[in-house]
């Protein structure tokens, strides 16, 4: 089976960096996506790493490493409208359409 | 519309009634999905479609049916609805075969099935 790991929970202060983590064991990989899904709301797509390495879109970074199954969502400058969910997905090999798999997601809360 | 339009946002159902979720996009995304949301689970595949005439099942397909006939719409119809489908449903659509494209996501359906 597939199985996509990240923590339940995180709390972060506003101005800081939090980092959140993300392991994945799957039967091929032919990338990973990050949402961010606010309370209520629909997700919306963040980053999409296929290779390893670091990728930088303005306050948020994403970095793969296919070899270990890991990745991490990088959040610097907190603000508050940061508070939300943070989904981590994986795109797999499927013959007949792309095959994405998410995870539970991480609820990170932003304080003052 | 611009982007995915889904209907209706919430209901609450009568178990054993049929209903059909209205899912339509005006970006001329070829692939759709549905998806649900439940606490604990995350987002589970119920049905896709590659293209406006085909079709294809999910992760939880059960007690599902879906149809493309046109580019736009994709609906998905419970035929006859028990509590354990009581979730929140997302439609998705992205342009197929671009990986590093994400899915854009409907607003969602929030059913209550009693």
């Amino acid at each position: 089976g597939q199985n996509i790991d990240q923590p339940t929970e995180m709390t972060a202060t506003e101005g800081a960096i939090v980092q959140i983590n993300c392991t994945y064991q799957t039967s091929g990989f032919n990338g990973l996506f990050w949402y961010q899904q606010h309370a209520g709301e629909a997700p919306t797509f963040l980053s999409y790493n296929v290779l390893d390495g670091l990728e930088e879109k303005g306050r948020f970074s994403s970095f793969l490493s296919r070899s270990k199954g890991y990745s991490y969502l990088l959040l610097k400058e907190l603000q508050m409208k940061d508070s939300a969910s943070y989904l981590c997905a994986v795109s797999l090999p499927s013959g007949g359409y792309q095959k994405v798999t998410f995870g539970t997601g991480t609820k990170l809360q932003v304080i003052p | 519309i611009a982007g995915i339009t889904q209907a209706p946002t919430s209901q609450i159902l009568a178990a054993g009634r049929r209903m059909t979720l209205r899912c339509t996009q005006d970006m001329r995304h070829n692939a759709m999905y549905w998806y649900r949301q439940d606490l604990g689970l995350g987002l589970r595949l119920i049905h896709y479609s590659n293209t406006a005439g085909t079709t294809g099942k999910g992760e939880v397909p059960d007690g599902y049916s879906v149809s493309r006939a046109n580019t736009d719409d994709f609906p998905l119809t419970l035929a006859s609805a028990v509590p354990s489908q009581t979730s929140v449903y997302f439609c998705a659509s992205r342009i197929q075969g671009t990986g590093g494209h994400g899915y854009t996501f409907g607003s969602g359906t929030r059913l209550t099935v009693v």
